[in-house]
């Protein structure tokens, strides 16, 4: 079964700094990657995904992500974080199939301070 | 442009009683896949399904049940609610039956005293 890793619980960010949340994860062939997310009490919003093809991936809000299959990663990356980012990212995978689920990673806690 | 309905947003129940969950697809979405987030927690796969029959299913308790009906909304039915249920159930549906973006609902806030 597929599973996802984010390594990092919470990440403290300066307003303008750079950010970088890891996100790995296993799966026997390239899955569907997906980054979520989630305001306090909100839904989840999808910021970007990677199906196949360019492994660069731009997203809503400025945010871009990096698929390395060596590495078995897909990064999310913003070059200068606004403090309205502050939120609960989700990276998700699944199967490269027809409708199937998603399995989430825990989650990272992202704080911006001024 | 049209989102994913839930409803309703917030839920109480006493333990022991029954919860009825509704999810209203994109237009022109078929497919409806349920999602149970627990406090701190994320998302977990409950059960999906594609052009109203079940697709998929994952860690949902027996108490459960779910059921995507002819205009393609889905219900999730809860029944002897314990405590531990208590949760943010998310409805996300998604278009055709090969891999396609899931769009989530807000999510139906259910407490369970």
């Amino acid at each position: 079964a597929q599973s996802v890793t984010q390594p990092d619980i919470h990440i403290t960010v300066s307003e303008g700094a750079s950010l970088e949340l890891r996100c790995n994860y296993s799966y026997g062939a390239t899955p569907y990657l997906f980054w979520y997310v989630q305001s306090p009490g909100q839904g989840l919003q999808l910021l970007l995904k990677y199906f196949s093809g360019d492994t660069l991936v731009q997203g809503i809000k400025g945010f871009e992500a990096e698929f390395k299959r060596s590495q078995s990663s897909f990064n999310l990356r913003k070059p200068s974080v606004h403090w309205s980012d502050a939120a609960e990212y989700f990276c998700a995978v699944a199967r490269n199939f027809g409708n199937e689920k998603l399995t989430f990673g825990t989650g990272t806690r992202l704080t911006i301070i001024p | 442009a049209a989102g994913v309905i839930q409803s309703p947003r917030h839920l109480i129940k006493e333990k022991r009683e029954t919860a009825t969950l509704k999810c209203y697809p994109i237009p022109r979405h078929d497919t409806v896949y349920w999602y149970q987030q627990g406090p701190g927690q994320d998302p977990q796969f409950l059960i999906s399904f594609y052009e109203k029959m079940q697709s998929d299913k994952g860690s949902i308790p027996d108490r459960f049940s779910a059921q995507q009906f002819s205009d393609y909304h889905s219900e999730l039915n809860m029944s002897s609610l314990e405590l531990g249920d208590s949760a943010l159930y998310f409805c996300a549906s998604s278009s055709g039956q090969y891999q396609e973006t899931q769009y989530f609902g807000p999510g139906t806030r259910l407490l369970v005293l």
